[in-house]
């Protein structure tokens, strides 16, 4: 199984729409992450998560929520999805420190029509 | 501002032809430096990072990488390129894992 499991793995929504995309890990890190990955332009992160408690801002939050259940669980939400947040949407997790790596989940596929 | 760049955004190389990524960074603390593989329809995979001391970095998949400061460089060799290898790779900055930056990604093809 992996260690970073994102579902759905392909969703197809409408505009208006409100959707989730939730992220549960089983390598017992506090931190977490969703980033955001367009054609030409890399990963970008939209939130992060320290632990339970914290939240923050990344650079690219607006249009989105983000909910931390516990620790091995953080959510994403578009509230009212719109066709430009039509991209690949990616978990990850790491260890609490600054020499740590980054665990990625498989993705999340999404479009917006 | 903290950035990356992926100067060549395809590259193609023919089977057991050696390989070379290139990656330049713009950073204001000492970079923690990393390269990822994405396969189609993947995640992404780390194949080494640096963090301190050797500026040359093994990792998986024969895969090394050397930090050049004055260069602002982590540029991602292998010396014979396998069919497999065809993906696209990201390089990344960050203080360890937390607020990664990434590159805009490079694409390499394998000829036969």
């Amino acid at each position: 199984d992996a260690d970073v499991t994102q579902t759905p793995r392909n969703r197809i929504t409408k505009t208006g729409k409100r959707i989730m995309l939730e992220c549960s890990q089983t390598k017992g890190h506090d931190r977490m992450y969703w980033y955001r990955q367009d054609p030409g332009l890399g990963l970008r992160l939209i939130y992060y998560s320290f632990d339970v408690k914290d939240i923050n801002k990344g650079e690219i939050s607006d249009g989105y929520s983000v909910s931390r259940q516990a620790q091995a669980k953080f959510s994403l939400s578009l509230e009212s999805a719109i066709p430009n947040q039509t991209a690949l949407y990616f978990c990850a997790t790491s260890a609490h420190g600054r020499n740590t790596e980054a665990f990625f989940g498989q993705g999340t596929r999404l479009t917006v029509v | 501002a903290q950035s990356v760049t992926q100067p060549d955004i395809h590259i193609t190389v023919s089977e057991g032809a050696s390989l070379e990524l290139r990656c330049n960074y713009s950073y204001g603390a000492t970079p923690y430096l990393f390269w990822y593989v994405q396969s189609p329809g993947q995640g992404l995979q780390l194949l080494l990072k640096y963090f301190s001391g050797d500026t040359l970095v093994q990792g998986i998949k024969g895969f090394e990488a050397e930090f050049k400061r004055s260069q602002s460089s982590f540029n991602l060799r292998k010396p014979s390129v396998h069919w497999s290898d065809a993906a696209e790779y990201f390089c990344a900055v960050g203080q360890g894992a937390q607020k990664l930056v990434f590159g805009q990604g490079t694409r390499l093809t394998i000829n036969p």
